[in-house]
């Protein structure tokens, strides 16, 4: 089954620790998103890739680094730079051939919690 | 300015009657998309319905249909024959065709919850 993966569910981290959230995808879409969500609020976007070894910063890239290295493949490092992390973070992908048409497939969520 | 509002944080409907769920969007863009997400308490976003900027058409997807008003830059989403398994929030959100990043922006969301 195509799909979006991410690993694991729930994350615990100490303050100060870098952490990476894995995101996979099947679909063999170009483009990967990297969404956060607080409670009670809708989505906001971290980082985006469009292409292999390419990325852009969204709305809320401070303390956060991405890679793609692999079409299949978007994680995502919180830093310890990163002032306030516990949140929901959701992967998302999509075909980008330049129209706004192509709905976004999200995976599960990751939901990381900083103590 | 908010790109997308949702004015209705939460909403209560009795199983099987219909429900409306607004959204209303700003965009300065000729060509957009709109399209509405549901999420469940697992989580997950679940993609429902789209309807694009030129489509003549309200966009229906089996009990989920869009009442888009174009010129009043409204959204709405109507859930027919509600059922206990639609109790969720629910998002709209728009991408614009300008936007290179073709990035949704997401609305607040409201939470439905259909009564037995």
């Amino acid at each position: 089954d195509g799909g979006i993966t991410q690993s694991p569910k729930y994350l615990f981290r100490k303050e100060g620790q870098n952490v990476t959230l894995s995101c996979e995808q099947n679909l063999n879409h170009d483009a990967m998103y990297w969404y956060r969500q607080d409670p009670g609020q809708g989505l906001r976007l971290i980082y985006y890739s469009q292409i292999v070894n390419d990325f852009q910063k969204g709305d809320i890239a401070e303390g956060y680094s991405v890679s793609r290295e692999k079409k299949e493949s978007f994680p995502l490092t919180v830093t310890s730079a990163q002032k306030n992390p516990t949140a929901f973070y959701l992967c998302a992908s999509s075909i980008d051939w330049g129209l706004p048409r192509y709905e976004q497939y999200f995976g599960p969520g990751t939901r990381l919690t900083v103590t | 300015a908010q790109k997308i509002t949702q004015t209705q944080p939460g909403m209560f409907v009795q199983e099987k009657e219909a429900v409306t769920l607004d959204c209303t969007y700003d965009t300065s863009d000729q060509s957009y998309g709109l399209f509405w997400y549901k999420q469940p308490s697992s989580g997950e976003m679940i993609f429902l319905i789209y309807q694009g900027s030129y489509d003549e058409q309200n966009a229906t997807e089996g009990r989920y249909s869009l009442n888009f008003q174009k010129a009043r830059k409204s959204a709405n989403l109507v859930i027919s024959a509600s059922q206990l398994g639609d109790s969720a929030m629910y998002f709209c959100a728009m991408r614009e065709g300008r936007d290179s990043s073709y990035k949704l922006i997401f609305g607040s969301g409201t939470r439905l919850l259909v009564r037995p």
